[in-house]
């Protein structure tokens, strides 16, 4: 089934690792996004990518960092975890950003002690 | 920049009962908006949207929104609900032009109960 995979679903880590979500879609999407998800927060936009090779801060972007080496993968890095990174994460896709129609991977529940 | 206020953190109702969940919105230019579910343990799935054209949208499961420009308000409603409602849902708004990025409101529980 096409969509959007994301590794891992869960995840403990402790303050000071280093950690990197994955997230592989299949629908050949240029534009691709990272989400954190907090209770009464919503939703924040952490980085995205309009193509293949370039990438963009988004609302919160510190402590975090992205590539996009290619069209289907976005990985997310988190160098040094805190526990203020403590959050499920979500990577979206869409083949035309401006009208909106965002597809969601079901989420990374990521916990730093 | 554009942001988005969803008063309501959290709704009950009863099934069969009609609902309301508000939005509101904030944006110096026009805009797309949008309205998204997250169903537990699930990703944000599109629930409908508002391009341009009639000023009400329908989703296929019975949910609408119209969306008022001299209110800056795109509230969602459906006249009766079912137990299979309950999620959150989340309204987002974007910029007309450019490589647009959503801004999503901070969600609103529906909770149905029997």
């Amino acid at each position: 089934i096409a969509g959007i995979t994301q590794a891992p679903t869960s995840q403990i880590l402790a303050a000071g690792r280093r950690m990197t979500l994955r997230c592989t879609q299949d629908m050949r999407h240029n534009a691709m996004y990272w989400y954190r998800q907090d209770l009464g927060l919503g939703l924040r936009l952490i980085h995205y990518s309009n193509t293949a090779g370039t990438t963009g801060k988004g609302e919160v972007p510190d402590g975090y960092s992205v590539s996009r080496a290619n069209t289907d993968d976005f990985p997310l890095t988190l160098a040094s975890a805190v526990p203020s990174q403590t959050s499920v994460y979500f990577c979206a896709s869409t083949e035309q950003p401006n009208t909106g129609e965002l597809f969601f991977g079901e989420g990374s529940r990521l916990t730093v002690l | 920049a554009q942001s988005v206020t969803q008063l309501d953190s959290q709704v009950p109702v009863f099934e069969e009962a009609p609902v309301e969940l508000r939005c509101n919105y904030s944006s110096s230019v026009s805009v797309y908006l949008f309205w998204y579910v997250q169903y537990p343990n699930q990703g944000l799935q599109l629930l409908l949207k508002y391009l341009s054209g009639s000023t009400l949208v329908k989703s296929i499961n019975g949910f609408e929104a119209e969306f008022n420009k001299s209110q800056t308000s795109f509230h969602l409603r459906k006249p009766s609900v079912h137990i299979s409602d309950t999620a959150e849902y989340f309204c987002a708004v974007s910029g007309l032009t450019g490589f647009q990025k959503l801004v999503f409101g901070t969600g609103t529980r529906l909770l149905v109960s029997p």
